[in-house]
């Protein structure tokens, strides 16, 4: 059974701080997705990594995934209050047709 | 494009009794899994059905069951409800598999009193 460990669970910083979330397995995953939640909502994707060592930008948003791809990264720089929220990874093992999640970290940014 | 739907919104039972959750998928997405949220376990995957098949489960009771339409809309049936299976159920669809962009819908908040 693939796991992924997400860390911290909780996160309180003030508006403009910057945060990194992470996400760890024992296992290799062939693509690893982060999403946002908000309350009330599904999930929505941020972004998709595929290759080991792999870095993308969305914004202020960086996400790396692992040279090994058994783990990633979330990096927020400057949060602002409309990146409150809960944030999830999600692999996928080759050949899987399930995505495994991790637990979350949820996300506040006071103003 | 309309999103994913997902029927009813919130759903109110009692111990013993079953339910039926309903997903209408992105037009053209073939592609339906369901996932329970619960604030311990977090998001686990329940089922996915690609073209009316059930390529994967997971680890959950056989109370647990789901179907696919030839038109892509799915259902899933919780049978004797128990207190543990309140929790969010959410869908999400995408063109053929996992490596596609999943989209979810708002999910269904089922609590079992």
């Amino acid at each position: 059974t693939q796991l992924l460990e997400q860390s911290p669970q909780f996160l309180s910083i003030q508006e403009g701080e910057n945060l990194t979330v992470y996400c760890n397995s024992s296992s290799v995953f062939s693509s690893l997705q982060w999403y946002r939640q908000e309350p009330g909502e599904g999930p929505v994707l941020l972004v998709t990594v595929v290759t080991g060592g792999e870095v993308k930008k969305l914004k202020r948003l960086t996400f790396q995934f692992g040279d090994a791809r058994k783990d990633s990264s979330l990096h927020i720089t400057a949060a602002q209050p409309g990146d409150t929220g809960l944030y999830l990874c999600a692999g996928a093992g080759a050949g899987s047709y399930q995505l495994t999640f991790g637990k979350g970290t949820k996300l506040s940014v006071i103003p | 494009k309309a999103g994913v739907t997902q029927t009813p919104r919130y759903l109110i039972k009692t111990r013993g009794q079953q339910v039926t959750l309903s997903c209408s998928p992105i037009s053209g997405h073939r592609s339906v899994s369901w996932y329970q949220q619960t604030p311990g376990q977090g998001l686990q995957f329940l089922f996915e059905y690609f073209s009316e098949t059930q390529r994967n489960k997971g680890n959950f009771p056989g109370r647990f069951s789901g179907r696919q339409f030839s038109n892509s809309r799915s259902e899933m049936n919780v049978s004797t409800l128990e207190l543990g299976d309140s929790a969010l159920y959410l869908c999400a669809s995408c063109l053929a598999g996992v490596r596609d962009t999943q989209y979810f819908g708002p999910g269904t908040r089922l609590t079992v009193l």
